[in-house]
């Protein structure tokens, strides 16, 4: 089946240094791609999103880049903080079916003082 | 606003028990949805509702019922709980402008024994 992974499933950075966290997806028909970020003991916090007609798009110190040609999805958080701490997920989806999300397994983001 | 609530935060049911997990939300949003989380993975799916009186299936709907009876809550019931469905569980809510721009409750810990 389709499918959404990511290649590291713990990264650990220092303090106000930058993180980049991968995921690679399986769908081609995937059009429309979403990081999410959880906090322990937290629901997911939704940080950014992406469509397929776009290869960058920033945030507030978060840029998502996707690579439709690899099937690849980055998120680069600049000087990561400590707050900064926590499981990011990407997900991926058609958009117009539904809204049914497919979320990867996760990367723990632990960042050090 | 309250956001999207759920209750309760713990739960141990014996094999076979049913019962049902509470989501509400305040924010008038269209979309509902839950998800089961477990160990080291994602989430996934399990039912959603895009309005009042419209329910669908997710990846896993096995074993779960839905109802969306008003806007504001939609419950999920466990019909026979049995030890897979052990995990945390998380309701969210969107709006129909942006359907994946998922609002998060804080989750339900379920343990079956």
């Amino acid at each position: 089946g389709e499918s959404v992974g990511l290649h590291l499933p713990t990264l650990s950075v220092q303090e106000g240094d930058n993180s980049i966290i991968n995921c690679a997806y399986s769908n081609s028909a995937s059009d429309y791609f979403i990081w999410y970020k959880q906090e322990s003991g937290k629901g997911p916090q939704f940080i950014i999103d992406i469509r397929s007609n776009m290869d960058k798009r920033q945030g507030q110190r978060v840029t998502v880049l996707l690579n439709k040609t690899v099937k690849h999805l980055s998120l680069q958080i600049a000087a990561t903080q400590p707050g900064d701490s926590a499981v990011y997920f990407c997900a991926e989806t058609v958009y117009n079916q539904g809204g049914k999300l497919i979320f990867g397994q996760g990367t723990e983001l632990s960042v050090k003082p | 606003n309250a956001g999207v609530t759920q209750t309760p935060k713990f739960q141990v049911l014996k094999t076979g028990q049913s019962m049902t997990l509470q989501c509400a939300q305040d924010m008038n949003h269209e979309y509902m949805s839950w998800y089961r989380q477990d160990p080291g993975m994602g989430l996934r799916l399990i039912h959603y509702s895009v309005g009042a009186g419209i329910t669908d299936q997710g990846e896993v709907p096995n074993g779960y019922n839905v109802s969306r009876s008003t806007t504001e809550d939609f419950p999920l019931r466990l019909l026979s709980a049995a030890p897979s469905q052990t995990s945390v569980y998380f309701c969210a809510s969107s709006q129909r402008q942006a359907p994946y721009e998922q609002y998060f409750g804080p989750g339900t810990r379920l343990t079956v024994t």
